[in-house]
């Protein structure tokens, strides 16, 4: 069975300018999570989908950041625009469930952004 | 935030020894999870614990929980280089699981 997947492995883009993440979960997966994690820190989400809809996304940068899931499926972050800070890891995992059995998160290997 | 605190930050031992470190957290929690990260690659789940339950066995990994004192430490015995890694406590916070910073564990060969 196919793990998470993502794309790009590695992105480098120049402040300001857009840069999309892309996230492909465990097929039947049903919820779906992009995380941030900073250098020697643990990541921290940034929102979760319960298929195409986004249940808990308060710790999203609206002012910059975007996501979608539509057809409850594979996802697409998005940062318009990015700012130097915005360099990270940028984790996508998934799960059967939120909750009870099923509820343990499959991690994708990561986006690794440089923003200069 | 982060509500789980990993102690200590980083580990270093030598190949054969065990290995222990510790998670502790601010509120109250229904299970608590630990994950490695390997340099450059995504967390793999290693064992979920319910508040429930006191201690749980997974190959050479023992995880115990006390909510009492609101603590959990991962035992990694008979270490091995390829443990190498960073270990994360998670703890589920309503509806969303919450990482600690990490322990960065070096095994010598």
């Amino acid at each position: 069975e196919a793990g998470v997947v993502q794309s790009p492995r590695y992105k480098i883009i120049e402040k300001k300018q857009p840069v999309a993440f892309w996230c492909n979960p465990i097929s039947g997966h049903n919820t779906l999570y992009w995380y941030r994690q900073n250098l020697g820190q643990g990541p921290e989400l940034l929102i979760r989908y319960e298929n195409e809809e986004a249940v808990d996304d308060s710790q999203l940068p609206k002012d910059r950041f975007s996501a979608e899931r539509l057809k409850g499926v594979d996802s697409t972050l998005k940062i318009q625009p990015a700012e130097l800070g915005d360099s990270a890891v940028y984790l996508c995992a998934s799960s059967l469930v939120s909750r009870g059995p099923g509820e343990t998160q499959y991690f994708g290997p990561g986006t690794r952004l440089l923003v200069l | 935030s982060q509500q789980g605190e990993e102690d200590p930050q980083a580990l270093s031992i030598q190949e054969g020894e065990n290995a222990t470190m510790n998670c502790s957290y601010k509120t109250s929690i229904n299970n608590l999870q630990w994950y490695r990260q390997n340099s450059g690659r995504g967390l793999v789940h290693l064992i979920l614990i319910r508040s429930n339950e006191r201690e749980k066995h997974s190959g050479r990994l023992r995880v115990t929980l006390d909510t009492s004192k609101k603590s959990s430490s991962l035992l990694i015995t008979a270490s091995r280089a390829a443990d190498t890694a960073s270990y994360f406590c998670a703890t589920d916070d309503v509806y969303k699981y919450i990482f600690g910073t990490g322990t960065r564990l070096k095994v010598l060969a």
